[in-house]
């Protein structure tokens, strides 16, 4: 196993359009986190998942934001109707427990809305 | 509200001298602390960790320092590589909530 990955690396929408991005955690990792990254500034935490549940979405940034991760694997994040402020860089990360303080990130996918 | 600052956006150093990087915090209830290195087009990537019932943790030429009471952690690089310029990320941890400083540039110059 390489680490996680991230799919598609770089993304160019149009403002409205819907964007879906995927990530496939390291293969014994239980648990799995999405970040947003804006230029100058770290990371910030979006939502997590223990296995296939959701344990926590109130730091998404809006309701047009969802994430799933239905069999307990890969997850995906989608934006609805994008926005130009959504430009910026998503990145996951994934541990192996909850008491593994260490979280393992991807090389990150890059939205660019237009 | 930023919890984690680095105060610091950029530090060049020269080759073989110590490069230190700073961190504060503002909530007492972080117990574990993590700087990350980040190179362009790529993702975060772990570098070291303390708790903090700790005050110094080492690997390497990497050396992690805790003051809870000031609320302040640095990293020292000794000796700093050309390698080592990359985008440094502070953590601060507690349970299942992790946030980061804005990160430092680091520059290593040969």
């Amino acid at each position: 196993d390489t680490g996680v990955s991230q799919d598609p690396r770089h993304k160019i929408t149009k403002r409205g359009q819907n964007v879906t991005f995927r990530c496939d955690p390291i293969s014994e990792h239980n648990r799995l986190y999405w970040y947003r990254q804006t230029l100058g500034q770290g990371p910030e935490f979006l939502t997590y998942f223990q296995n296939e549940a959701q344990l926590e979405k109130s730091r998404l940034l809006s309701d047009r934001f969802s994430a799933e991760r239905p069999k307990g694997s890969f997850s995906t994040l989608e934006i609805q109707r994008t926005e130009q402020g959504d430009s910026a860089m998503y990145l996951c990360a994934s541990s192996l427990t909850a008491y593994q303080e260490t979280q393992y990130f991807g090389p990150g996918t890059r939205l660019l809305v237009l | 509200d930023q919890q984690v600052k680095q105060n610091s956006p950029s530090l060049s150093v020269q080759e073989g001298r110590i490069s230190i990087l700073n961190c504060d915090y503002t909530n007492s209830m972080f117990d574990y602390f993590l700087w990350y290195k980040k190179y362009p087009a790529e993702g975060p990537t772990f570098l070291i960790s303390i708790s903090s019932i700790k005050d110094k943790n080492e690997d390497g030429r990497f050396t992690v320092f805790l003051n809870k009471s000031a609320k302040h952690l640095s990293l020292h690089i000794v000796p700093s590589q050309p390698g080592d310029s990359a985008v440094y990320f502070c953590a601060a941890r507690r349970e299942d909530d992790m946030r980061f400083g804005a990160g430092t540039r680091l520059t290593v110059k040969p």
